[in-house]
């Protein structure tokens, strides 16, 4: 069963602070990864998109990485704007057919000054 | 601010009555979509629709009517819904059915 799984589900942080949020795939063969922030009240924001292995993608203090597993999305002396829900998506390859984007539950981010 | 535009932002409805929700794109897009989110559960595609075409209809109720008079446009016609109904009803748009989708701010809807 195609599914994707993030962590962890919350992740407090000091303004500074770097880590990185994870997302673990399994897909029968993969389209695409797309990384999305959601603020609280609206609807989420595209980031990114990767297709490939060994892929990186980066926009100010986000880069994003992706593996055959698992992507990254690695925050670098964040700030408290950066607080948010972060979401993780999938698009399976059907034998060449491709599927509809598989969400994860989301990681919410929380940056303290 | 994003190039999808949805109203009304909060809608509060009883089970028997009939509302809409409308979704608009400014983007040129050609595929439109409505998703599901309810707390601690991911996003869940209901329908999808490419060139005005339905070509997804997730296992969604009867009692959600989706409508796509052109590609800038979208509804989702609601009646006798139940209260595991409420949740944030989000619009998204895409280029192509393989592009990033871009969301509009959703419809917060509870059901009394």
């Amino acid at each position: 069963e195609d599914q994707v799984t993030q962590s962890p589900e919350a992740l407090r942080l000091q303004e500074g602070e770097s880590s990185s949020l994870n997302c673990s795939y399994t897909v029968s063969g993969l389209r695409g990864l797309f990384w999305y922030r959601q603020d609280p009240g609206k609807g989420p924001e595209f980031l990114f998109t990767l297709y490939s292995a060994g892929e990186e993608k980066e926009k100010e203090r986000l880069k994003a990485t992706l593996t055959k597993k698992e992507s990254f999305l690695h925050i670098t002396a964040p700030k408290p704007e950066d607080s948010a829900t972060y979401l993780c998506a999938v698009r399976p390859n059907y034998g060449g057919s491709q599927g509809n984007l598989i969400f994860g539950k989301g990681t919410k981010l929380s940056v303290k000054p | 601010e994003t190039g999808v535009t949805q109203t009304p932002r909060h809608l509060v409805m009883g089970m028997t009555n009939k509302k809409s929700l409308k979704c608009e794109q400014h983007l040129g897009h050609n595929a439109m979509y409505w998703y599901k989110q309810s707390a601690k559960k991911p996003l869940e595609l209901m329908f999808v629709y490419n060139f005005k075409e339905q070509t997804e209809n997730n296992s969604v109720p009867s009692r959600f009517s989706p409508e796509c008079p052109n590609s800038s446009h979208l509804f989702l016609h609601l009646h006798t819904l139940q209260p595991e109904d409420s949740a944030l009803y989000l619009c998204a748009s895409s280029q192509g059915l393989a592009d990033e989708q871009y969301f509009g701010p959703g419809t917060r809807l509870t059901v009394t």
